[in-house]
C-alpha cells in the first residue's frame, strides 16, 4: 500500500514563527502537492511538483514555500505563520502521467497560528 | 470561473440507499472523481469517470453526464462506516484538480 506520511498531526504555532511541514511518500512517485483544507472550501492547492527540485505555484502559494530535494520528500514551509494560515495541510502524491490522477494523501497536520 | 457545487450535508438511514449529487462548470474535463474522508483522516480514492454512465464499485456506484455537468454517487445498504464528508473533484483541461466543499454524509441507526 502506497503511504504518505506527514511529520507532525497538530502543531500550535505563534504568529511570525517559522513552520516546517513535511511530507514523505514511500511509492516513488513523481508527482507531490500541498493542499489546504478549511470548512465549507474545497480543497486548495498551495504548491506542487512534478520532479525533484521542481514546483510550481497552485492556487494559494502567497505566504508559503516549498522544497523538493529528494523524491520521496516534500517540505512546505510557512516563513512567516499568521493567524489566517490556521488550517489542516494535506499532502498528496501520485504517479507522473497516471491518467486517473489519483492522489493518496497522508493524514493532514492541523496548525493552529495563535 | 470554475465551480464544483455539492450539498454541504446530508442525513440517511442505515440500510438505505442515498445519492450525492455534483454538478460543475470547469476549463475542460478530463474527468471526475469521488474521494471518502472520514473526520480526522485523509481521503481516500473511491471512483473516477471519464465517460458518461455508471461506474459499480461494490455498494458504491458513481455516475457521469458531461453534457449536464453532473455526477452522483450512489450508496446502496448504507452502514455506519459510511459516515464521511464525499469529495467531487473534476480533473481541468490543465490536469489540475478543482475539488467541491465536500458533502458530510451522517448516518443515522
Amino acid at each position: 500500500d502506497v503511504k504518505v506520511t506527514q511529520s507532525s498531526r497538530y502543531l500550535v504555532k505563534r504568529t511570525g514563527e517559522k513552520v516546517f511541514l513535511e511530507c514523505v511518500q514511500d511509492m516513488d512517485h513523481e508527482n507531490m502537492f500541498w493542499y489546504r483544507q478549511d470548512p465549507g472550501l474545497g480543497l486548495r492547492l498551495i504548491y506542487f511538483s512534478y520532479d525533484v527540485k521542481m514546483k510550481e505555484k497552485g492556487d494559494i502559494p502567497e505566504g508559503y514555500s516549498v522544497s523538493r530535494e529528494k523524491k520521496e520528500r516534500f517540505s512546505l514551509i510557512l516563513e512567516s505563520a499568521s493567524t489566517n494560515q490556521t488550517s489542516m495541510y494535506l499532502c498528496a502524491s501520485s504517479f507522473a502521467g497516471g491518467e486517473t490522477g489519483e492522489l493518496f494523501f497522508g493524514e493532514g497536520s492541523r496548525l493552529t497560528v495563535l | 470561473g470554475q465551480n464544483i457545487d455539492q450539498p454541504t450535508e446530508m442525513t440517511a438511514t442505515e440500510g438505505a440507499i442515498v445519492q450525492i449529487n455534483c454538478t460543475y462548470q470547469t476549463s475542460g474535463f478530463n474527468g471526475l472523481f469521488w474521494y471518502q474522508q472520514h473526520a480526522g483522516e485523509a481521503p481516500t480514492f473511491l471512483s473516477y469517470n471519464v465517460l458518461d454512465g455508471l461506474e459499480e464499485k461494490g455498494r458504491f456506484s458513481s455516475f457521469l453526464s458531461r453534457s449536464k455537468g453532473y455526477s452522483y454517487l450512489l450508496l446502496k445498504e448504507l452502514q455506519m462506516k459510511d459516515s464521511a464528508s464525499y469529495l467531487c473533484a473534476v480533473l481541468d483541461s490543465n490536469y489540475q484538480l478543482i475539488w467541491g466543499a465536500g458533502t458530510k454524509l451522517i448516518i443515522k441507526p
